[in-house]
């Protein structure tokens, strides 16, 4: 199994361009996270989801946007990139209650 | 969900017992206890998890204390790989606010060799 892929690896932006990070997962799991890491900082939560169509903010949404038409996709969007949004965003995703999370080896982004 | 308490850092000689703390005074009856951890930058890996009785798996004992209200990763004979961030969460299950789950700062574990 795959797992969670994200892409892209690296990206690097310029203030006002946008993007869309993606996320996918093969695992059929219900519940998908995605959370951003400054450096030397822990995981700050950004969108989640419970379950296609059913999206949610967390601690930090403010400058993003989710959806999440299928099981397997949630991709992040940056409308327009301020370099405040420079880090290492990382996807997640967990079957539910007692099972832990799946995380995707993360998109470091540059905004400049 | 509870919130945790980790020291920042903490070094362990290579080969011996590596003992992370964690306190989670305000668990609730219902909430499990995760570990994860982080090794680089690479996404965080999880290790494992339990609700009351002490648990061990092939990489890691938890120890759950009888009041649960803090709890000790084991990791018996570390080494240099297992320098990393270690993260203690706590949650229960997926219903409201619980369906948020946050990581603290963790603990940076460095091995020594």
């Amino acid at each position: 199994n795959a797992g969670v892929t994200q892409t892209p690896k690296f990206r690097i932006l310029k203030i006002g361009q946008s993007m869309t990070l993606q996320c996918t997962q093969d695992m059929n799991h219900n519940y998908m996270y995605w959370y951003r890491q400054d450096p030397g900082m822990g995981l700050k939560l950004i969108y989640y989801s419970v379950g296609a169509g059913i999206t949610d903010k967390g601690e930090v949404p403010n400058g993003y946007n989710v959806s999440r038409s299928t099981t397997e996709d949630f991709p992040l969007r940056l409308e327009l990139a301020a370099p405040s949004q420079t880090s290492v965003y990382f996807c997640a995703s967990t079957s539910g209650t007692n099972s832990p999370l799946h995380f995707g080896n993360g998109t470091r982004l540059t905004v400049t | 969900d509870a919130k945790t308490t980790q020291p920042t850092s903490m070094d362990c000689a290579e080969g011996r017992a590596a003992n992370l703390p964690c306190n989670h005074s305000t668990i609730s009856g219902n909430e499990y206890v995760y570990w994860y951890r982080q090794i680089h930058s690479q996404g965080p890996q999880y290790i494992i998890h339990g609700l009351k009785n002490n648990e061990t798996n092939e990489m890691a004992s938890l120890i759950i204390t009888e009041d649960r209200k803090s709890s000790t990763l084991i990791l018996p004979h570390a080494t240099l790989r297992d320098t990393a961030v270690y993260y203690c969460i706590v949650r229960v299950g997926f219903s409201g606010s619980a369906r948020q789950l946050t990581f603290g700062s963790g603990t940076q574990l460095t091995v020594l060799p």
